[in-house]
C-alpha cells in the first residue's frame, strides 16, 4: 500500500520568513493534494498536483510535483499568521477511488 | 450553501451509546467517503459509497455501519461507542470518472466537510 511521509513534522517561522514542506511517497503519484486544516476546522483545499514537473501557485503558496512523481513540496513565501494552521498531503489511489494522507506539517509562525 | 455539510460539529457521547453523524452533499457528486483523524491528526479512509453502493471498507469495526439513502447522503452509525473512537469524523465526495479517464492520469477533486468531533468519556 502507498505510504506518504511528511517533513518536517512540525515547523515554527518567524513571520515574513519563507518555508517548504516536503511529501514523499512510496510510490508513484497519480494525483498530488494540498490542504490545510486550521484546529477544529475542515480541510482546506490548496491544489492538486498530476503531472511530472507540474508547478501551481496560489497567492504565497506554490507547490511542485518532481518529474518522477514521488516526492512533492509547498513552498510558502513571506509566511504571515494567517498560514499557520497544519498541512497535508494526499496521494490519490492508482484508482481513483480514495486519498492516502501524509502525517501532516503543523505550521506556526511567530508575530 | 456549504457544499459537504455534516452534522453535528461536535458531539460528547458516553462509552456504550450507539449514536449517528450526517453528511450530505450538494455538488451533485457520486461518490461519498468517511474518514478519521485521530488525536494525532493522522487522515485515514474508513469507507467511499458510489451511488448508494458500498466499495471501501478499510477494516473498520462492524459497529461502524455507514448507511447511503441516497447519493446526496451518506451517514456513520457507531453502535457501543468504546473511548478509541474519539476523533474527527470527516465526510468528503467526489466525482466519479469513467475508468478510461483513471488509467490516463485523470484525477478529480476531492470535497471535504468541516469535520465532526467526537469524544466518548
Amino acid at each position: 500500500s502507498q505510504e506518504l511521509e511528511q517533513s518536517p513534522q512540525s515547523l515554527i517561522v518567524q513571520e515574513g520568513k519563507n518555508l517548504t514542506i516536503n511529501c514523499t511517497s512510496s510510490k508513484t503519484l497519480y494525483g498530488l493534494y494540498w490542504y490545510k486544516q486550521k484546529y477544529g476546522e475542515g480541510l482546506i483545499f490548496l491544489m492538486m498536483l498530476q503531472k511530472g514537473g507540474e508547478e501551481k501557485s496560489h497567492e504565497k503558496i506554490t507547490a511542485k510535483l518532481d518529474e518522477k512523481k514521488q516526492q512533492s513540496s509547498l513552498h510558502i513565501t513571506a509566511s504571515q499568521p494567517s498560514h499557520a494552521g497544519i498541512y497535508l498531503c494526499g496521494a490519490d489511489s492508482e484508482y481513483g477511488n480514495k486519498l492516502v494522507f501524509g502525517a501532516g506539517t503543523i505550521l506556526r509562525v511567530k508575530s | 450553501d456549504t457544499a459537504v455539510s455534516q452534522t453535528p460539529k461536535y458531539l460528547v457521547t458516553q462509552m456504550g451509546n450507539d449514536k449517528s453523524i450526517k453528511c450530505e452533499q450538494n455538488l451533485g457528486h457520486d461518490t461519498m467517503y468517511w474518514y478519521k483523524q485521530d488525536s494525532k491528526k493522522f487522515l485515514k479512509i474508513m469507507f467511499s459509497y458510489n451511488n448508494k453502493e458500498l466499495i471501501i471498507n478499510e477494516t473498520v469495526p462492524n459497529r461502524f455501519s455507514p448507511k447511503s439513502p441516497d447519493k446526496a447522503h451518506l451517514n456513520l452509525h457507531i453502535n457501543s461507542l468504546e473511548l478509541g473512537d474519539s476523533a474527527v469524523y470527516f465526510c468528503a465526495s467526489s466525482q466519479e470518472l469513467p475508468p478510461r479517464f483513471v488509467r490516463y492520469g485523470y484525477r478529480h477533486g476531492y470535497t471535504f466537510g468541516s469535520g465532526t468531533r467526537l469524544t466518548v468519556v
